[in-house]
């Protein structure tokens, strides 16, 4: 049972132009989601976090939109630069009795910035 | 800038070796995680410490890995025997707190080949 979902395996855009990663999630005991970039032969990389009372959080480039009637998240990274260019996954944990806030990772979408 | 240590980088093993990982989180975190991630996925969580105990190992296939925090500060992760199916990068994780509402800080890894 997936319980985070990121359907876009890749995604490629134009450096400069603006990258929107997507992820979708079923769990509604979920209350804070975490966006992290992975290089090659690295460990993931923490970039923006949100939390469920808020529904946008803004770093730099970096915004994360959350619409919980969804249940839905995104990534917007705007301008995008080709130093962007890795994987993104999306994660998301429950707090509260009975959860350990453990991190449940979406599979991860590719982003590629071409120059 | 403090960051996750784990060892070895790359480790190559045959089928039904024992393999080990260690792990030293950022001085201060209570929390520490190992995940698995299998190429083209995301991370998994195998097993969640806070300080010394165990508070999630559900998914940790226990008749062949085994994890500890003997003193509540750095970890090993073991695998005996190990199989071709465990080949993956094996990632550590600590966070300052449980709650879930804040980020977990990933080592590098190590990339475990089984062959």
């Amino acid at each position: 049972d997936q319980q985070v979902k990121q359907n876009s395996p890749s995604l490629s855009v134009q450096e400069g132009r603006i990258s929107i990663l997507n992820c979708d999630y079923t769990n509604s005991m979920f209350d804070y989601f975490l966006w992290y970039k992975k290089y090659p032969a690295e460990g993931p990389t923490f970039l923006i976090s949100i939390s469920s009372i808020k529904d946008k959080n803004e770093d730099g480039r970096f915004t994360v939109f959350l619409n919980k009637s969804a249940k839905h998240l995104s990534l917007h990274i705007v301008p995008s630069q080709p130093g962007d260019s890795a994987v993104y996954f999306c994660a998301a944990s429950a707090d509260g009795s009975g959860n350990t806030g453990k991190l449940i990772f979406g599979q991860g979408t590719t982003l590629q910035v071409k120059p | 800038e403090a960051e996750v240590a784990q060892s070895p980088r790359y480790k190559i093993t045959e089928k039904s070796q024992a393999v080990a990982f260690w792990c030293d989180p950022i001085s201060g975190h209570a929390t520490l995680y190992w995940y698995r991630q299998i190429l083209g996925q995301g991370p998994e969580l195998l097993v969640q410490f806070q300080d010394e105990s165990v508070v999630d190992d559900s998914q940790l296939p226990k008749d062949r890995f085994s994890a500890e925090r003997l003193k509540g500060v750095d970890s090993t992760l073991k695998i005996q025997p190990a199989e071709l199916g465990d080949s993956a990068m094996y990632l550590c994780a600590s966070s300052h707190f449980w709650t879930g509402k804040t980020e977990a800080f990933f080592g590098q890894g190590t990339r475990l080949t089984v062959v």
